[in-house]
Parts: C-alpha cells; sequence; structure tokens
C-alpha cells in the first residue's frame, strides 16, 4: 500500500527565509505529482503539477522537484512571505495497474511564517 | 467558472439519518473520486470513478454508496449517519482516468453527525 511522508509536519519560520519541503513515496511507481495548499477551513489549491515526463515545474517563487527512482518530491519556497502561511499537501497518481490513477496524499506540512 | 462544485457547504445530521453529498464538475473529466479529511489521518479515498456507469471503492467505503449515472455527477450517500461520519468531505475530478492534467477539488462538505 502506497504511503507518503511529509517532512517536517510542522514548521515556523521568519519571513524572508527559503524553505525546503520534502515528500516522499514507499512505492515509487509515480505518474504524476501535484502540490496543493490549504488554508484553515477551505479546499485544496493546487500549486505545481509535475507531470510524467517532467522532473521539475515553477510558478513564481515555488519550484518543485520530482525523482521517480527514489520516489521523493521536494517544494521549494523562495523569500517566504506571512501570507505563504497554510498547510502544504504533495500527492501522487499512482502508475501500477491496481491502483492507477489514484491520488495519494500526504499529512501535510503546516507552514507559519512571521513578519 | 469551470471547476468542481460541491453542495451543501456545511450540514449537521442525527445518527441515523441519509443524506446525499452533491458533486458536479463542468471539464468533462472521467475521473471523479471522494474524499474525507480527518485530523490527523490526511485525505482518504472513499470511492471513485473512471466514467459514467463504473464506480469502485477506494481505502475507506464502508457506510457510504456512489453511483455515476452521467460524465457530470458523482453524488456520495451516507444511508445511516455515525457520529464516526464526521468530517470534511471533498469531491475531485481528472482527466485521463486520473493521469492527465492534475486533479481539480470542489471546495468541501463540513459534516457534522451528533
Amino acid at each position: 500500500k502506497q504511503e507518503v511522508t511529509q517532512i517536517p509536519a510542522a514548521l515556523s519560520v521568519p519571513e524572508g527565509e527559503n524553505l525546503v519541503l520534502n515528500c516522499s513515496f514507499t512505492d515509487s511507481a509515480i505518474y504524476n505529482l501535484q502540490w496543493f495548499r490549504q488554508d484553515p477551513g477551505k479546499g485544496l489549491t493546487s500549486l505545481l503539477l509535475i507531470q510524467s515526463s517532467q522532473r521539475e515545474q515553477t510558478s513564481g517563487r515555488l519550484n518543485a522537484s520530482l525523482d521517480k527512482s527514489s520516489g521523493r518530491s521536494t517544494l521549494y519556497i523562495a523569500a517566504s512571505q506571512p501570507g505563504d502561511s497554510a498547510t502544504y499537501l504533495c500527492a501522487g497518481v499512482s502508475d501500477r495497474g491496481s491502483t492507477l490513477g489514484r491520488l495519494y496524499f500526504g499529512r501535510g506540512t503546516q507552514l507559519t511564517v512571521w513578519p | 467558472n469551470a471547476g468542481v462544485t460541491q453542495t451543501p457547504k456545511f450540514q449537521v445530521l442525527k445518527t441515523g439519518q441519509s443524506m446525499t453529498l452533491q458533486c458536479a464538475q463542468d471539464m468533462n473529466h472521467e475521473y471523479m473520486s471522494w474524499y474525507r479529511q480527518d485530523p490527523g489521518m490526511g485525505l482518504r479515498l472513499i470511492h471513485y470513478s473512471v466514467g459514467a456507469g463504473i464506480t469502485d471503492q477506494g481505502e475507506v467505503p464502508n457506510g457510504y454508496n456512489v453511483s455515476r449515472s452521467t460524465t457530470e455527477d458523482f453524488p456520495l450517500r451516507l444511508l445511516s449517519a455515525a457520529p464516526s461520519q464526521t468530517s470534511v468531505y471533498f469531491c475531485a475530478s481528472s482527466s485521463g482516468t486520473g493521469r492527465g492534467d492534475g486533479y481539480t477539488f470542489g471546495s468541501g462538505t463540513r459534516l457534522t453527525v451528533v
């Protein structure tokens, strides 16, 4: 069964720091990978999608990479701001026959950026 | 705006009552799924569908039923609500049997069973 681990579980940093959030999968048969942001009491907002043929994606101050051979992904946030405070979730789409297309989530990294 | 629409946003049920959570998408996505989110447990898959007329169980299907009569709609039914079903429910859709352009999520239904 696919298990997704996100490290750290929580992170509190001052404004302006560069951050690295980590995600790892027990089964490296991942087709593509998505990073989501969730604000308290709200839904999931897609931040970045790394598709099957890609190894990384960038959007503004965010950069995500995926190493399929090891089943690991990293989300890099540059020059963090208080508005970045939220929970960040990684999710991988299974590329394994019996669970093809299913999305598996980590439990998230709760980020707090203070002024 | 195109996307996934969930109704209602909030619901309180008494134990034993039944209800249907609605989910609709207008992106012509084949793949639709229901998740529940509980503190400390993350998001867990309840049921999913790879197209109209086809549904299958996910990780935590007990107590829930689904059907998929159209591409657009994927309702989730609670037949006899239990306090253990208190949770936030999210519906999601994707193209390409889940391996398309990423998943789109609805805004969620916050359900409390008393």
